[in-house]
């Protein structure tokens, strides 16, 4: 069965700190697709990453940076230098590739930003 | 470039009532995935279709609920005779193919209240 863990379920910083957000996951799949959504106060889901369980190298795009390590099922999320805007619940989610039909999510970590 | 669009975004429902929500996928996907959020938790998995096909539908419940994807017009999902328990945001995500290389796009989601 799989499953996503997000062990922390609230996090508070200071705007310019830096914060990492644990995933970690569970599957026989050798396969997978792994993803990180933003779930900004407004409700809606931003797509930020999709990693394949093939690609290991770790990502930078602005501000985030994800680092996959197979080899303890993790995919965490660092956000550099943290803004009030960045205050958002953040989930991870997993896909199996047989099926590919559903998304299992982690439960959330809420970022709090303060100015 | 119109994104995943749900109505209502907000819908109020006396206990027994039937509660209708709506998802247009973006232009050009063909595939529909509803997902529930209980307050407080992570997205979990209801039903995935494409056009005039139920293809997963392992997440919903066994009775009171069901989706539809008609040839014409938007993904339906419907619920009859509501109960507290089913007071949640529902969302509704697209993608242009099916399996986890390709990114679901979620709608704001239809946030249901059952009184």
């Amino acid at each position: 069965a799989q499953k996503v863990t997000q062990a922390q379920t609230e996090i508070s910083v200071v705007e310019k700190e830096d914060v990492t957000l644990d995933c970690v996951y569970e599957t026989r799949d050798t396969t997978y697709y792994l993803f990180w959504y933003k779930q900004p106060p407004s409700g809606e889901l931003v797509f930020l990453i999709r990693r394949n369980s093939f690609d290991e190298q770790n990502e930078i795009s602005g501000r985030y940076s994800w680092n996959f390590q197979k080899s303890t099922s993790s995919f965490n999320f660092t956000i550099t230098a943290s803004q009030v805007v960045d205050s958002a619940v953040y989930f991870c989610a997993f896909c199996p590739p047989n099926t590919g039909n559903q998304f299992y999510f982690g439960t959330g970590t809420s970022l709090t930003v303060i100015p | 470039n119109a994104g995943v669009m749900q109505n209502p975004r907000h819908l109020v429902r006396r206990r027994g009532q039937e509660a209708r929500l709506r998802c247009s996928p973006m232009k050009g996907h063909s595939h529909v995935y509803w997902y529930r959020q209980l307050p407080e938790e992570g997205l979990k998995f209801m039903v995935y279709l494409q056009k005039e096909n139920i293809i997963d539908e392992s997440g919903m419940p066994k009775e009171r609920f069901s989706a539809e994807f008609p040839k014409e017009g938007p993904s339906i999902l419907r619920i009859q005779q509501v109960v507290r328990g089913d007071s949640a945001a529902y969302f509704c995500a697209s993608s242009s193919g099916q399996g986890g290389s390709y990114e679901q796009y979620f709608g704001p989601g239809t946030r249901l209240t059952v009184t």
